[in-house]
């Protein structure tokens, strides 16, 4: 079945690294994907990373994959107030296009 | 990135009105759009996918006679809630597809509904 689980918050100081971790259920699935979104507004596609690959580095974004355990991460280096928000990590089957989305991880910068 | 446009942002209505949001791809055409519904802290769930010149395809448990979507061009679906209820007070995003790649999915800015 479908799947996908988060942490449902973090709290980091301004300046520091923030790892947000996603577990997801369906060995099936072919892209995974990192949104963000900020008080009352819609989805911003951050990443995505095809599931062959283990790692993905979009400047200060990196996406750890792995594979055998169904983990996926979202590394943010240097963290800024403005990347206080929502983030939800989701997948998309080998058939199809429909995403299966996590409940959220909710950041919180502290400056 | 694509540029995907929701109309209202936000609207409030009365018990047994109908509500129409709109959803527009603008600087691309979308065969494909979806339409989802966020509860307060909660995720997305998907309610339907829109295909343009065809029928939707409603999740399980997404009443169609409620929920009706309207794909009539590649640039706009239509989402309407029929006799709305206080119960479907929500968010609801829609999404569109870029041609037929999976990983170019854009989403909308959200329309806030509420039912009085």
């Amino acid at each position: 079945g479908e799947d996908v689980e988060q942490s449902l918050f973090l709290s980091v100081r301004e300046g520091d690294s923030s790892v947000i971790n996603c577990t997801y259920t369906d060995s099936s699935s072919t892209y995974l994907y990192w949104y963000k979104q900020e008080p009352g507004a819609g989805l911003q596609l951050l990443t995505y990373i095809f599931s062959n690959m283990d790692m993905k580095q979009d400047q200060r974004l990196t996406v750890l994959l792995n594979k055998k355990d169904k983990h996926l991460s979202l590394r943010i280096a240097d963290t800024q107030t403005g990347d206080s928000a929502i983030y939800f990590c989701a997948e998309i089957m080998e058939y199809g296009n429909k995403l299966v989305f996590g409940a959220g991880t909710i950041l919180r910068v502290k400056s | 990135g694509a540029v995907v446009s929701q109309h209202p942002s936000r609207v409030i209505c009365k018990s047994g009105t109908s509500v129409k949001i709109e959803c527009r791809s603008l600087d691309f055409q979308a065969t494909t759009m979806f339409w989802y519904r966020q509860f307060p802290k909660q995720s997305l769930m998907l309610m339907a996918t829109s295909n343009e010149g065809s029928k939707a395809t409603y999740e399980q448990g997404v009443e169609k006679d409620k929920f009706l979507i309207n794909h009539a061009s590649l640039t706009l679906s239509t989402l309407t809630v029929t006799s709305a209820h206080p119960e479907d007070s929500s968010f609801y995003i829609c999404s569109a597809l870029v041609g037929t790649a999976r990983e170019t999915q854009y989403f909308g800015p959200g329309t806030r509904l509420l039912v009085l």
